[in-house]
Order: structure tokens, then sequence, then C-alpha cells
């Protein structure tokens, strides 16, 4: 499978914009970009998945490079409730599971 | 009912006693997967399946664990002969469609075992 490299952790004052990085740079075309985010004691939720296009939803951006090597999550104004492990995830649609992989995540603190 | 819904939240076995974990997928959703979570890391994959067919089990880590989901929605999750080493959270996850890597999985709250 395909991985993904991300920071172990990342500080964020409140109301300011965050970006989470992720390098995966053995993506295959095929490969989608899946973000998940886990809050303390909860199961892992969705945040925004794309392939090629940049894309928005009510909860965040993300931001897909050029050549898909890399990608960014952007939360617009990060809350205290945003304080999270953020997983980026490739999910290949030819693995007959199409299981998410996890890795270690990005552990997000946000400071009042 | 609109999420997945596992239970119990919270299971305590002595070590050597049997234990099933429950999943009630959302309702439709093709695909099945549960995870195992130790504390401090990602979710690992333990099995998945289509509808009732259980088309990987490679992340199982031994014959201890067995996933059964016979009528293709709900699935329980049994552990044999309980070690401390099985103390996680076990997480479960559906997801509408088998291959296809466009869509969302949606995630229970999990089961945290703990054995002693």
């Amino acid at each position: 499978d395909a991985k993904t490299t991300q920071p172990n952790s990342m500080e964020s004052n409140e109301e300011e914009p965050v970006h989470l990085p992720c390098n995966h740079s053995t993506i295959s075309g095929t490969d989608y970009i899946h973000w998940y985010r886990q809050l303390p004691s909860q199961g892992p939720e969705y945040v925004i998945h794309g392939l090629t296009s940049n894309v928005n939803n009510r909860m965040a951006s993300l931001a897909i490079a050029e050549d898909r090597k890399s990608s960014t999550l952007i939360l617009h104004r990060a809350t205290l409730r945003d304080a999270a492990v953020y997983y980026c995830i490739l999910r290949d649609p030819n693995n007959a599971g199409n299981m998410l992989t996890f890795g270690g995540g990005t552990r997000l603190m946000v400071k009042p | 009912g609109a999420g997945v819904s596992q239970s119990p939240r919270y299971k305590v076995a002595k070590r050597g006693q049997d234990v099933a974990l429950r999943c009630d997928p959302i309702s439709g959703h093709v695909s099945l997967f549960w995870y195992q979570q130790a504390l401090g890391q990602g979710p690992e994959f333990l099995t998945y399946f289509q509808n009732e067919a259980q088309l990987d089990k490679s992340g199982l880590p031994s014959d201890r664990f067995f996933a059964e989901r016979p009528e293709g929605s709900v699935s329980t999750l049994k552990i044999q002969r309980t070690q401390q080493e099985d103390s996680a959270v076990y997480l479960c996850a559906s997801s509408l469609i088998g291959s296809d890597g466009n869509t969302e999985a949606f995630f229970g709250q999990g089961t945290r075992l703990t054995v002693v």
C-alpha cells in the first residue's frame, strides 16, 4: 500500500488557520486522498477526500499538489473542538477490501 | 440510529475468558471493517466483509480472533481465551459501497477491551 508521511504533532492558536501537511510520494494514479480525524475517546471521523482537484466542504479544504505527491488539509479557523489526531490516508479502489490504512497521524493541539 | 453502533462500550475480561463484540453498521452499507487500536497508535486493520462474505481477514492477529456477519448486517468479533495483549479499542466501520476509493467510511465509537 502507498504510504503517507505526516508530522507527529502541530500547534495552532484558536481562530487561526491551520495547514496540516501530508507527503505521499508513492501515490498511484488511482489512489484517492482521504483525511480522517479522531477526537479523544471517539472513533475516527471522515473529514474530506479528493483525487486531483482541490476540494472544499463545511469542515475543511483539501489542497492537492499538481503532481499529487503531497496534500494539505486546511482548517480555516481552528477551534478548541478541532484538537484531534488527523490522519492522511490513501484509498486504493483496486484493493478489493478498500480498507483504510492508518499511519501515526498528526496530533493537533489548539491553544485558546 | 443514523450511525454505526458498537456494544458494549467497555468490556473488562479476565485472562482466558472469551468475549464477543457487536457492531451494528449503517443500514444498507455493503462494506464492514474491524480495526484494533492500541493506546497511542493509529487503528490497525483486522478484517473486512462485503455483505456476508468475509473477503479479507489478513489482519487478524491469531486464530483466537474470529469475525462473522451472517446476514450481511450486524457483525460480531469474537476473541477466545483473551490475553493481556488483546487489550485495545476495537473499532467497527461501514461503507456504502465495496470497491471504490470515492466513498467515506463511518466509524463507531469503539469497544474498549481491558484484559486483566
